[in-house]
C-alpha cells in the first residue's frame, strides 16, 4: 500500500534560518502530493500542493518539488518566522478503486524561536 | 465560504459509555472524511464517503464504531461503547467530487477524552 515517511521532530530554528522537512513516499500510481500546516489550536488546512512530476508547489514562502526520481516531496524556505511554528504534515493522494485515497505522514513539529 | 463545520470541540467521557460527533462539510463538497489524530500521529482515515455512500471504511472499528451520512450533506460518527484508546482529535474533512488532485478542507476537529 501507499506510505508516507517524514523526518521526525520536533525541529527548533532561529528566525531567519533555512527550513527544510524531508518527506519520501512510495506509491503505486501516479499521486498528488500535498504539504498541510496545523497551527496551534487550529485544523489542517493546505500549505502547497503539485499534482505531477517536477511541478514545484509554492505558498507563502514554502516551496516544495515532486521528484518522482527520488520518490520525494521535501519541504523548503529560506526564512522563517515565528508565525512559522506549527506542525507540517506531507500526504499523497491518489485514485484507488474509482475514489481519491489519501495517506498522511506523521507530521513535523516546527518551533521557530526569535 | 463557510468552512466545515465540527461539534462538539471537546468531549470528555468514561469508558463504556457511548459518544456521537456531527460533521457539516463545505457545501457542494461530494467527498467527507472522517479521521482519527491520536496526539504526535498523522491522521487516520476511518471512513470515507462519496455523496451518502460508503467508499471505504476499511480501518473503522465496526464493533464499536459507526458512521453516516444523511442526505448525502451531514454527517455524525458515533462510538459505542468508548474505549480508553479512542482518546484522540477526530478530525471531518470535505473536497471536491473524487479526483486526487483535489485537496481537503478539515473542520477544527474534536478532541475526545476518555476517562
Amino acid at each position: 500500500g501507499n506510505s508516507v515517511t517524514q523526518m521526525e521532530g520536533p525541529v527548533t530554528l532561529s528566525e531567519e534560518a533555512f527550513l527544510t522537512i524531508n518527506c519520501t513516499y512510495t506509491a503505486t500510481g501516479y499521486p498528488s502530493l500535498f504539504w498541510y500546516v496545523q497551527y496551534p489550536g487550529e485544523g489542517l488546512q493546505l500549505l502547497l500542493k503539485a499534482t505531477k512530476a517536477d511541478d514545484k508547489g509554492s505558498n507563502k514562502g514554502f516551496e516544495a518539488t515532486y521528484r518522482k526520481e527520488t520518490t520525494s516531496f521535501h519541504l523548503e524556505k529560506g526564512s522563517v518566522q515565528v508565525s512559522d511554528s506549527a506542525v507540517y504534515f506531507c500526504a499523497l493522494s491518489d485514485q484507488s478503486g474509482g475514489y481519491q485515497k489519501v495517506t498522511f505522514g506523521t507530521g513535523t513539529k516546527l518551533q521557530v524561536i526569535p | 465560504e463557510a468552512g466545515v463545520a465540527q461539534s462538539p470541540r471537546y468531549k470528555i467521557i468514561e469508558k463504556r459509555q457511548s459518544v456521537a460527533f456531527w460533521c457539516n462539510p463545505i457545501s457542494g463538497h461530494a467527498t467527507l472524511y472522517w479521521y482519527q489524530q491520536i496526539l504526535g500521529q498523522g491522521p487516520k482515515l476511518l471512513i470515507q464517503f462519496q455523496n451518502n455512500g460508503v467508499v471505504d471504511d476499511s480501518q473503522l472499528p465496526k464493533d464499536r464504531f459507526s458512521a453516516e451520512r444523511l442526505k448525502g450533506v451531514d454527517s455524525t460518527l458515533k462510538i459505542q461503547p468508548a474505549k480508553l484508546e479512542d482518546s484522540a482529535v477526530y478530525l471531518c474533512a470535505s473536497s471536491w467530487e473524487r479526483d486526487s488532485y483535489n485537496e481537503q478542507f478539515f473542520g477544527p476537529g474534536t478532541r475526545l477524552t476518555v476517562l
